[in-house]
């Protein structure tokens, strides 16, 4: 089956940096994408990485291994606004996302 | 402006009672999608289309149906409601045409079954 893994939650000191990791196994791999939700909101297109290697976009980079089905968001410099849940999700070999439960992310002033 | 509208942001309603939730579009994509999300659960597909023509269950079809009115529009019925239903849903949209296909998300509509 198809499945993507992610911690359930993490706690972050504003002003920190932390690392949300994301495993996967899908059948196919066509890039994997990560988005940030605020409660009671849409998701919001953050990083897109379909090639090995870092992706960076000012406070947030985005890991990927293909080898080892891996990937991460790293976000810097943490605001109390980055509170908020981040969904891992790949998109497998019909080009169909798979998501995952999300993490939910609280920064603790 | 924004790009994906859904109608209505919230809905309360009966046990066996037929509803019907819109989405429509400005961005111009062909692609479109209904998701359900549950506390603690990811993001579940339940039908998506690829044009006009074209309409696909995904991994949660049952006691749903869609209609692809237009490339801009795309509709989600549950044709008798059951608490079990009881989730927010978003409609989402992505351009088959770009070499990365983001999907872009409305803004959901939060649905209560009684």
């Amino acid at each position: 089956g198809q499945n993507i893994d992610q911690p359930t939650e993490m706690t972050a000191t504003e002003g920190a940096i932390v690392q949300i990791n994301c495993t996967y196994q899908t059948s196919g791999f066509n890039g994997l994408f990560w988005y940030q939700q605020h409660a009671g909101e849409a998701p919001t297109f953050l990083s897109y990485n379909v090639l090995d290697g870092l992706e960076e976009k000012g406070r947030f980079s985005s890991f990927l291994s293909r080898s080892k089905g891996y990937s991460y968001l790293l976000l810097k410099e943490l605001q109390m606004k980055d509170s908020a849940s981040y969904l891992c999700a790949v998109s497998d070999s019909n080009y169909q996302l798979i998501w995952g439960a999300g993490t939910k992310l609280i920064i603790k002033p | 402006d924004a790009d994906v509208t859904q109608t209505p942001r919230n809905r309360i309603t009966k046990t066996g009672k037929r509803i019907m939730l819109e989405c429509s579009q400005t961005k111009g994509h062909d692609r479109m999608y209904w998701y359900r999300q549950d506390p603690g659960l990811g993001l579940r597909l339940i039908y998506y289309s690829f044009d006009v023509k074209d309409i696909n269950k995904g991994e949660i079809s049952d006691g749903y149906s869609v209609s692809r009115q237009a490339q801009a529009k795309f509709s989600l019925s549950l044709e008798s409601a059951i608490p079990n239903q009881t989730a927010l849903y978003f409609c989402a949209t992505s351009d088959s045409a770009a070499v990365q296909e983001t999907q872009y998300f409305g803004p959901g509509t939060r649905l209560l079954v009684l």
